[in-house]
């Protein structure tokens, strides 16, 4: 099956920095979706975004689907970026409908 | 509105009980998802429902048997859990069926504990 893969595991940074996580897949895919898990457990949808750019203020998202990776980007990181970050594809077309997600990347933001 | 409500939040419950999980959307949406979550790891498929049929089940023991009375309910049903089904449970839905484009929006989750 496709196999995703997260960077880094961890990061940790101050208040006010720049970050970028990065998720490569093994396969083509539909669907691409990036979702931040805050510490209460629920999964927000970030991005949606098999390929192309996309932002949503201080977060933006790019998928180079031809290179089978897509990267978020986060600027003047906030206490409330902190949490783990997911990356979940689904492979193929069709009615599949089965994300795969990533091992995820935790953030920690400090004051 | 992209709101997937799950209750219980949570729920500690013994080896030998019967419980349900309930989750509802009121955005339309045609497909319905359980997931599994252990601590540190990703969340995991255990079960699709499209168009309020069973369409993938990923191989979960028979103590868990999900129900979908109508397209804006999903059950899930726990009898006979083991402790090492202690985790996180997320619902999700997506707008038409189970295409491999639709965006998926998840709930709360509602976090168990097995005795």
């Amino acid at each position: 099956g496709i196999q995703v893969e997260q960077s880094p595991p961890d990061l940790i940074l101050q208040e006010g920095a720049n970050s970028t996580l990065r998720c490569n897949f093994s396969d083509s895919v539909n669907n691409l979706q990036w979702f931040h898990q805050n510490p209460w457990g629920q999964l927000i949808n970030l991005f949606y975004i098999p390929s192309g750019t996309k932002q949503n203020g201080r977060l933006s998202a790019t998928t180079v689907a031809t290179e089978r990776y897509s990267l978020l980007y986060i600027s003047s990181s906030q206490t409330t970026d902190s949490g783990v970050y997911f990356c979940a594809v689904v492979h193929g077309s069709g009615n599949t409908g089965k994300l795969i997600f990533g091992q995820g990347t935790t953030l920690q933001v400090k004051p | 509105d992209t709101e997937v409500t799950q209750t219980p939040k949570h729920l500690v419950m013994g080896m030998t009980n019967k419980k349900s999980l309930k989750c509802e959307q009121h955005m339309g949406h045609r497909a319905m998802y359980w997931y599994k979550q252990k601590a540190k790891k990703p969340p995991e498929l255990m079960f699709v429902y499209s168009y309020e049929k069973l369409s993938i089940n990923e191989s979960v023991p028979s103590r868990f048997s999900p129900e979908c009375p109508n397209s804006s309910l999903l059950n899930l049903h726990l009898h006979a859990l083991q402790p090492e089904d202690s985790a996180l449970y997320l619902c999700a839905s997506s707008l038409q069926g189970q295409l491999a484009k639709n965006i998926q929006y998840f709930g709360a989750g509602t976090r168990l504990s097995v005795l």
